[in-house]
């Protein structure tokens, strides 16, 4: 079975300044999806940024990027020039990979989550 | 709206009452998600579905948790003879493929946040 281990349950950051939310994972899987959603205390959870594990180039979006490290099966988020508005729970997920879609239903598989706060 | 939206956003029951939470996909959606999330458990996958069918339900809690899907698109979870354990919120996704994959985005609902006395 697969797990998502997020060890920050709680972080701050300043304005403006940059913040590192960890992610480890344990799958014997070789292909498989990782992502990172933010949900807000409005509840809907908003996907962030997503990485295929059988690409090594790491994905970037705007302010956020990762860290994927397969062997080590870390994959961490990266916030620059943080704002008020990433204040929000961030949860890492896991989904398998089905070829052809046999053996995956497509569910995730979620961290814990770590709550972020962004100080003016 | 053109998202997915969940009702009621809250309820409060009893003890032992049976409650119904219900999930409308966005339109054209074939595959549609239930997850639970509560303190103790974190979020947890609970059942898929692709068109009105469910490929497997062993992410049920228990039997007294059941869904369906309907005419491709509005699903039900009922919780049966609720307990103070079943407190959570339930959140609802749909995808456009079944099932979702990297290209193929889960899209959530604001969850309906379920309080049992």
């Amino acid at each position: 079975a697969q797990t998502v281990t997020q060890s920050q349950p709680e972080m701050s950051v300043q304005e403006a300044e940059t913040v590192t939310l960890s992610c480890t994972y344990d799958t014997s899987e070789n292909n498989y999806y990782l992502f990172w959603y933010k949900q807000p205390p409005s509840r809907q959870m908003i996907l962030v940024i997503r990485q295929e594990a059988y690409k090594q180039q790491n994905a970037t979006e705007n302010r956020f990027s990762v860290n994927f490290q397969k062997a080590a099966k870390s994959f961490s988020l990266k916030i620059s020039d943080s704002q008020l508005g990433d204040t929000a729970m961030y949860f890492c997920a896991f989904m398998k990979h089905g070829v052809n879609y046999g053996g995956s239903q497509g569910n995730l598989i979620f961290g814990k989550g770590t709550k972020l706060s962004v100080k003016p | 709206g053109a998202g997915v939206s969940q009702s009621p956003s809250n309820k409060v029951t009893e003890k032992g009452k049976d409650v119904e939470l219900r999930c409308d996909p966005i339109s054209g959606h074939t595959a549609l998600y239930w997850y639970r999330q509560s303190l103790g458990q974190g979020l947890e996958f609970l059942i898929y579905f692709q068109g009105n069918s469910a490929p497997d339900k062993s992410g049920l809690p228990s039997d007294r948790f059941s869904a369906e899907r309907t005419g491709g698109s509005v699903s039900t979870l009922t919780i049966q003879r609720t307990q103070q354990e079943d407190s959570a919120v339930y959140l609802c996704a749909s995808s456009l493929v079944a099932p979702a994959g990297f290209d193929n985005e889960q899209f959530f609902g604001p969850g309906t946040r379920l309080t049992v006395l």
